[in-house]
This record gives structure tokens, sequence and C-alpha cells, in this order.
């Protein structure tokens, strides 16, 4: 069965700093892998994916992700912060042989002025 | 933006009354999928559709019937709601039978509270 584990409930930068959410995932198959954003009172919008072929992949507002099949990660990046980027962020996983997926329980980043 | 609606976007109803969610998309997709969102719990997949009248059970399916009649809408009813189902509901698609990668496309939720 596939899992998905978010290291980190809430996580806080300063402004003009690095992010980094963590992602783990666990596939008896290749894994398709996912990074969602959810801004107050809306749905989860898809900031980047990965299915197969580059395993860095690079998604919207500057956002990059990088599957280490190794670690079994797919940690989630941005090399700059800024306010806009509040959210809270989710990790999925899918696979080709799976109709569903399945997301982690989030990470809440809140920006430092 | 993916053409969701979900309907009604604010519910208070109370214990033991039956309450029906909707969905409604305007992309053709094949796959529709209900989650629900709790704070600590993620979202969690409570049934999906594969096609007009197939579905199947996710991970927190007790208490809850879908049915799907038309390609367009998915609906979500709790039989005798609880206080236990208090939460936002998310309704979700995917175009999975054309590409099995598709990613999903949420709407914009619908927050029940079970009193």
């Amino acid at each position: 069965a596939q899992s998905v584990t978010q290291l980190g409930s809430h996580v806080s930068v300063s402004e003009g700093a690095l992010v980094l959410l963590r992602c783990n995932y666990s596939s008896s198959v290749p894994p398709y892998l996912f990074w969602y954003v959810q801004y107050p009172n809306q749905g989860l919008q898809l900031l980047l994916k990965y299915t197969t072929g580059a395993t860095l992949v690079k998604g919207i507002n500057g956002f990059e992700a990088e599957f280490k099949k190794s670690e079994t990660s797919f940690h989630l990046t941005k090399p700059s912060a800024h306010m806009s980027d509040a959210a809270e962020y989710f990790c999925a996983v899918s696979d080709s042989s799976a109709s569903k997926i399945i997301f982690g329980s989030g990470t809440r980043l809140s920006i430092r002025p | 933006d993916a053409g969701i609606t979900q309907s009604p976007r604010h519910k208070v109803t109370e214990t033991g009354t039956p309450v029906t969610l909707r969905c409604h998309q305007t992309e053709n997709h094949r796959y529709m999928y209900w989650y629900r969102q709790d704070p600590g719990h993620g979202l969690r997949l409570i049934h999906y559709s594969y096609g007009v009248k197939d579905t199947d059970k996710g991970e927190v399916s007790d208490g809850y019937s879908v049915s799907r009649s038309k390609t367009e809408d998915f609906l979500l009813t709790l039989e005798s709601a609880t206080s236990s189902q208090t939460s936002v509901y998310f309704c979700a698609i995917s175009d999975r039978g054309r590409s099995e990668n598709s990613p999903l496309h949420f709407g914009n939720g619908t927050r029940l509270t079970v009193t």
C-alpha cells in the first residue's frame, strides 16, 4: 500500500530564506509524486508533479522538488521565500496501477517579515 | 481553472439527518473523488468514481455513500450525519482515463457542520 509522510506540520522561515518542506513516500512500484498548495478557504492547486524522467522537477511560483529513489523522498524547495508563499502544502503519491492519490497530512508554511 | 462546482459551500445540519453534497464538473473527466480534510489528517479519500455507475471505497468510507448517474455529477450522501463527520469536503476530478499520471483538480470545498 502507498503512503506519504510529511515531516513537520508547521515550518516557519524568514522572508528571503530557503524553504524546505520534507516528504517521504512508500510505494511498491515506481511512483507518481505531486505537491499541492492550499491557500486559506480555497481548494488545492497543483504545484508540480514527478512521473518519469528528470528527477528534478520545476513547478509554479519558483518551487522545485527532487525525486530521490534511494531515499524514497520528494522534498519541496524554494531558494527565497516570499510572504505570498504562506499556505499549506501537501505531498501526494500515486502510481500506474492505482486509481487513487494518497495525501500526506500537510505542512503549514509561515513566512516571517 | 478546471470547471468544478461544489454545492452547497456551507451547511449546518443536526445529528441523525441525511445530507447530500453535490459535485458538478464541466471537463468531461472520467475520474471523480470525494475527500475530507481535517486538521492533522490532511486529505483522506472517502469514495471515488471511475465512470458512470462505477464507484469504489476509499480509506474512510464508513457512513458515506456515493452515486454517479451522469459523467458530470458525483453525489456524496451522509445517510445519518454524526458530529465526527463535521469537516471540509473536497471534490476532485482527474483525466486519469486518458493519462494515468494526471493530477487532481479540486473544487473549492464544502464546509459541513453537524451539531
